[in-house]
């Protein structure tokens, strides 16, 4: 199994720009999840999916679209990238949704100038 | 709202025990976990906790939790050079329909050789 992977690895993107961020995972597993991390701030959730075609809101939704069409993917979509948007965002999947084990991916760096 | 606080910097040496320090708000927390994230990668999971256990051991890992005081640790025994990282507290809020973990700031663990 490759886990959890994501592409791309680093991206930087000019402010107004759109992109979108790429999680799959081949662990069949139902719950799946982004997060973005920042300097002493820790982990916040942005969107979560606890199966394919159900999506919800977490901590910090604003400025991202998400959507579940299959199981195994889960792309992160950045309407229109600002500066605040800086981060390292991390997809994470679950087997269920009680969340015993959350398996993450590698990250991608994002910068918006 | 939920809330999960540790300290920021640990230092160590090499062989000692390191003790990781997390205080949480939520009494309603069902599962408590401990998350390792080394340079450049995303977070593992160490261990987790169900909020109805004292401790729980794992190898060189030592959970405990007082619930009274809603304090977890986390005792890493013989603490080695690859221990050095950013160690992240975790809690599930038990909320009907919650899917989201709310996490610490992370405590960066450096060893000295």
């Amino acid at each position: 199994n490759a886990g959890v992977t994501q592409t791309p690895k680093f991206q930087v993107l000019k402010t107004g720009q759109s992109m979108t961020l790429q999680c799959a995972q081949d662990m069949n597993h139902e719950y799946m999840s982004w997060y973005r991390q920042d300097p002493g701030m820790g982990l916040r959730l942005i969107h979560y999916s606890v199966g394919a075609g159900i999506t919800d809101q977490g901590e910090v939704p604003n400025g991202y679209n998400v959507s579940r069409s299959t199981t195994e993917d889960f792309p992160l979509r950045l309407l229109s990238a600002a500066p605040s948007q800086t981060s390292v965002y991390f997809c994470a999947s679950s087997y269920g949704t009680g969340l015993y084990e959350q398996y993450f991916g590698p990250g991608t760096r994002l910068t918006v100038t | 709202g939920e809330d999960v606080e540790q300290s920021l910097f640990l230092s160590v040496r090499e062989g000692d025990s390191s003790v990781i320090n997390c205080t949480y708000t939520d009494s309603s927390s069902t599962y408590l976990y401990w998350y390792k994230q080394e340079p450049g990668a995303g977070l593992q999971l160490l261990t987790y906790i169900f909020s109805n256990m004292d401790m729980k051991q794992d190898q060189r890992l030592t959970v405990l939790l007082n619930k009274k005081d809603k304090h977890l640790s986390l005792r890493i025994a013989d603490t080695q050079t690859g221990d050095s990282a950013i160690y992240f507290c975790a809690e599930r809020y038990s909320g009907a329909g919650s899917y989201q973990l709310t996490f610490g700031k992370g405590t960066k663990l450096s060893v000295i050789p």
